[in-house]
C-alpha cells in the first residue's frame, strides 16, 4: 500500500527558482527517502533522513523531515532545467525486507 | 560503485509470450532484490521482494504463477512474465540495497517497458 502522498503533484518554474515538494506519511518509520526519476528510467536516490535527524543538506538539496506532523519537504534551490524529473518520497516497510513504499510524485517542470 | 543494470529496457512481443527479465547488481552482492511495476504518471507499486536462495514473497493481488521470480545468485534475480497479455503492460523496475540494515538507500535499474500486442 502507498504510505506517503506528495503535494503538489506538478509544479512548473523557471530556471534559478526554487522548487518545493512536500511528502506525508501515515506510520512511525526509520527513515524518509527521496528518489528522483527522469521520463522512463529508472529512479536515482537522492537523500536519506534518519528518524531522529530534522534537516539534511545534500549540495542544493535540503531536506527536512518532521515526525510529529509525519511529514517532510525537498526544496531544490536555484533550479536548472535539468532538474526537470519526477521526485518521490519513500518509506521503508520492515515487514517486506525493507522495501519501499513511495509516494505518488510530484513531477517538477523547469523551464529555460 | 552500486550499480544495478535491468535487461531488456524495452519489449514489444505478442499476447501469450513469456518475457524474462534480468536485475543484476554489478558490483555488489544483493541478497534482497525488490520488483516494482509503474503504470503511466503513477507511482510504483511494489511487486515482490526477492530473496537469493529461496522463495519471493509476493504482494497481496500479485499472482505468482504470472510472475515468476528467481533469485539464483547474489547478483541475479530474474522476472519472467508468463503468458503474457496486453493488461501485463508496464513499466518493471527492480531494485537492491547495498549494504546491511534498515538505513540503506535502494539502487534501481533503468527500468523495463513491456509492451504485449
Amino acid at each position: 500500500s502507498q504510505q506517503g502522498e506528495e503535494d503538489p503533484q506538478a509544479l512548473s518554474i523557471q530556471e534559478g527558482e526554487n522548487a518545493t515538494m512536500n511528502c506525508s506519511y501515515k506510520t512511525s518509520i526509520n527513515n524518509l527517502q527521496w528518489y528522483r526519476q527522469n521520463s522512463g528510467r529508472g529512479l536515482v536516490h537522492l537523500i536519506l533522513i534518519r528518524s531522529n535527524e530534522r534537516e539534511k543538506h545534500s549540495g542544493r538539496l535540503r531536506v527536512t523531515l518532521d515526525t510529529s506532523k509525519k511529514s517532510s519537504s525537498l526544496l531544490i534551490t536555484a533550479s536548472r532545467a535539468a532538474d526537470t524529473a519526477s521526485y518521490f518520497c519513500a518509506t521503508g516497510r520492515i515487514d517486506s525486507g525493507y522495501a519501499l513504499n513511495f509516494g505518488k510524485g510530484t513531477s517538477l517542470l523547469v523551464t529555460p | 560503485g552500486a550499480v544495478v543494470s535491468q535487461h531488456p529496457s524495452w519489449v514489444i512481443c505478442k499476447s501469450g509470450t513469456s518475457v524474462k527479465i534480468e536485475c543484476r547488481s554489478l558490483d555488489f552482492q544483493a541478497t534482497t532484490m525488490f520488483w516494482y511495476r509503474q503504470f503511466p504518471k503513477q507511482s510504483l507499486m511494489l511487486m515482490a521482494t526477492s530473496n537469493e536462495g529461496s522463495k519471493a514473497t509476493y504482494e497481496q493481488g500479485v499472482e505468482k504463477d504470472k510472475f515468476l521470480i528467481n533469485h539464483a545468485s547474489l547478483t541475479l534475480s530474474t522476472l519472467t512474465v508468463t503468458s503474457a497479455h496486453p493488461e501485463d503492460s508496464s513499466f518493471y523496475i527492480c531494485s537492491a540495497s547495498y549494504g546491511a540494515g534498515l538505513n540503506q538507500p535502494q539502487h534501481f535499474g533503468d527500468g523495463t517497458r513491456l509492451s504485449i500486442l
